[in-house]
């Protein structure tokens, strides 16, 4: 099955512990996002890759970093987080690189940092 | 100011009437725009793209794009219940953003059966 997988699903750590939140997609997909969703806020873009090494900030990308070794993986990164960075996030993924390109989702995490 | 705005609602509507939400957004060169559906506690999932001013249909569902006037609405005629969701309009980074993509923060629809 087609899809894009996130782990964990739920977090709830403490402030300055890092963590890592793995996205991967088996679709053979170049672009990769990650977005954060905040009430009244949105979606709002973090971080995303065209492909693999390649990757570039979003409008939130403070406090997060991404790295993408892989084509099919592409972690979020927490190095010291904060209770601002509450949310619940999504990995996404398409086809190509652009914005003509629709994305599919994976499930979301949601992470609550005390 | 925000690049995507949507009414958040919600909008309620009788069972089988049509539903019509609408989105604006500011930068005049984006070249995509994407509706999404997303239930409660799930992730959002793609309904219709338009790149084109103009009607898109596909199903019951049309969206409708006029880049003059910076504004792109989705139409559900004969709404269900199972269409009562929050819809997120997205759109894509113009020429010099193009990898980027801005979303709204979303219209809640409840159909009433």
């Amino acid at each position: 099955e087609a899809q894009v997988t996130q782990n964990p699903r739920y977090l709830i750590t403490v402030t300055g512990k890092k963590l890592t939140v793995t996205c991967s997609q088996n679709m053979n997909h170049e672009y990769m996002s990650w977005y954060r969703q905040d009430p009244g806020l949105g979606l709002r873009q973090i971080y995303y890759s065209m492909n693999v090494e390649v990757t570039d900030k979003g409008d939130v990308p403070e406090g997060y970093k991404v790295s993408r070794k892989e084509k099919r993986n592409f972690p979020l990164i927490l190095e010291s987080p904060s209770p601002n960075q509450t949310s619940l996030y999504f990995c996404a993924s398409s086809l190509g690189s652009g914005s003509y390109n629709e994305q599919f989702f994976g499930p979301g995490t949601r992470l609550t940092v005390l | 100011q925000k690049e995507v705005e949507q009414n958040s609602g919600p909008l309620s509507v009788p069972e089988g009437a049509i539903a019509s939400l609408n989105c604006t957004y500011s930068d005049r060169v984006s070249q995509s725009f994407f509706w999404y559906r997303q239930y409660s506690g799930k992730s959002p999932e793609l309904i219709m793209s338009i790149y084109s001013n103009g009607d898109k249909e596909d199903g019951r569902f049309t969206a409708q794009l006029n880049k003059a006037s910076q504004y792109v609405s989705l139409l559900i005629r004969d709404s269900q219940p199972s269409d009562s969701a929050t819809y997120l309009c997205a759109v894509g980074g113009g020429p010099y953003n193009f990898n980027k993509f801005y979303f709204g923060s979303g219209t809640k629809l409840n159909v009433k059966p």
